[in-house]
Formats: C-alpha cells, structure tokens, sequence
C-alpha cells in the first residue's frame, strides 16, 4: 500500500549550515509532493511542492529535489535560521481532483547555535 | 486572502460525552474540506474529506462523524467520545491541484 516515511526521525545541525531531510515514498504512481514545516501547537504550513514532472524546485532559501528512479525526496535548506526549528512532512498525493495526502511521519530539526 | 479558522484550540471532555469541532474558510468558492488527526510525535492521518456540501468521504472507520452544511463550513462530530479520540485535529482546505493549507487545529483531550 501507500506508504511515506523519512529517513531520519531527527537532525541537528548548525545554525548557518545547509539541511538536508530526507523522504522515501513507495508509490510509482504518485505524482504531486509536498514539504510541511510545522512548529509546536500549530498546525502544518506549506514549504514548497513539486510534480512529477520536475526533479528540482527552489524558493526561498529552499530546494526539493525528486529521484522518481529511487522514489526518494528531500528538502533542502539554505543558511539555517533558528526558526528553521521545526518537524518537518513530507506528503504524497496520487489522485486527480481532492488532495488525498499521505504524510510520512516527520523529521524534528534542531539548529544548534 | 483565504483564512482558515478552528475552534477550540483546546478542548477537555470525559468519556462518553458528545463533541463538535467547527472550521470555517474564508475567501474561496468551493473548496475541499478535509479533517486529519495526529497522535502526538506522529505524522497526519486523514479522517474525512468533503468536495462540496453534504459531500462527505470517510478514510477511517472511527467513532467520528462529518459534515458540511455549508460551503465553507465543516464539522467534525462524535455522539460518545472513546478514550482513544484524543489527539490534534487539523482542519485543511485545498482547490483542485493546489496544497493543503491547513488551521492551526484542535488539542482534544478525553478523560
């Protein structure tokens, strides 16, 4: 069945430096993907999305990158902030019309100062 | 703008009594209306999602109920709460094609 999952449950890294969180999916037909931040008591915010269609996308500070050979996914962020403190979803999406996400089951990201 | 609104952010209620999580969206026609939960340190399940009023799909069978009177309006609801229905409820609106944007959820706890 459909199935999402990270690599990692957690990552520290230092506040400056690059983050890389990771996410392995397992169905070839999904063709829609999507990177959540969500911070304590609150609910998920929308990071950055990419098609199946694509390999890479960036926005700000940002980048996601899809291997479809490998059905892997990672976000990538630039010059880590402390607000970059987060978990971190990625969800997959394989339906036409409603989104019927998948979420994996989150990466917590600490920034050490 | 859209706004997506969820209330209580907070809600205590002993077993067995009766609960209703409303959410509401502002500024968008017709959107989906979706209700996940997630366990604590755990990724989102979907509940129930809903493409138009009194359009109701459920994911999981559950002790929990749905519904969308209006367009922009969606309602979670359960007759008896169990022990095991707390958990964060997260409210998402999304168009066709475009991410979930979700509200900032409801911590239900059944004691």
């Amino acid at each position: 069945g459909e199935s999402v999952g990270l690599h990692l449950p957690t990552l520290s890294v230092q506040e400056g430096d690059n983050s890389i969180i990771n996410c392995a999916y397992s169905n070839s037909a999904s063709d829609y993907f999507i990177w959540y931040k969500q911070e304590s008591g609150k609910g998920p915010q929308f990071i950055i999305d990419i098609r199946s269609n694509m390999d890479k996308r960036q926005g700000q500070r940002v980048t996601v990158l899809l291997n479809k050979t490998v059905k892997h996914l990672s976000l990538q962020i630039a010059a880590t902030q402390p607000g970059d403190s987060a978990v971190y979803f990625c969800a997959e999406n394989s339906r036409e019309g409603a989104q019927k996400l998948v979420f994996g089951q989150g990466t917590r990201l600490t920034i050490n100062p | 703008s859209q706004t997506i609104h969820q209330w209580p952010a907070t809600l205590v209620q002993p077993v067995g009594s009766p609960l209703s999580l409303e959410c509401t969206v502002e500024g968008t026609s017709n959107p989906n209306l979706y209700w996940y939960r997630q366990a604590a340190g755990r990724g989102l399940q979907l509940l129930f999602y809903s493409v138009g009023i009194g359009q109701i799909s459920s994911e999981v069978p559950q002790n929990l109920s749905a519904s969308r009177p209006q367009d922009r309006q969606f309602i979670l609801s359960s007759k008896k709460l169990l022990l095991s229905d707390s958990g964060f409820y997260l409210c998402a609106w999304s168009l066709n094609g475009s991410p979930l944007h979700f509200g900032n959820g409801t911590r239900l706890t059944v004691t």
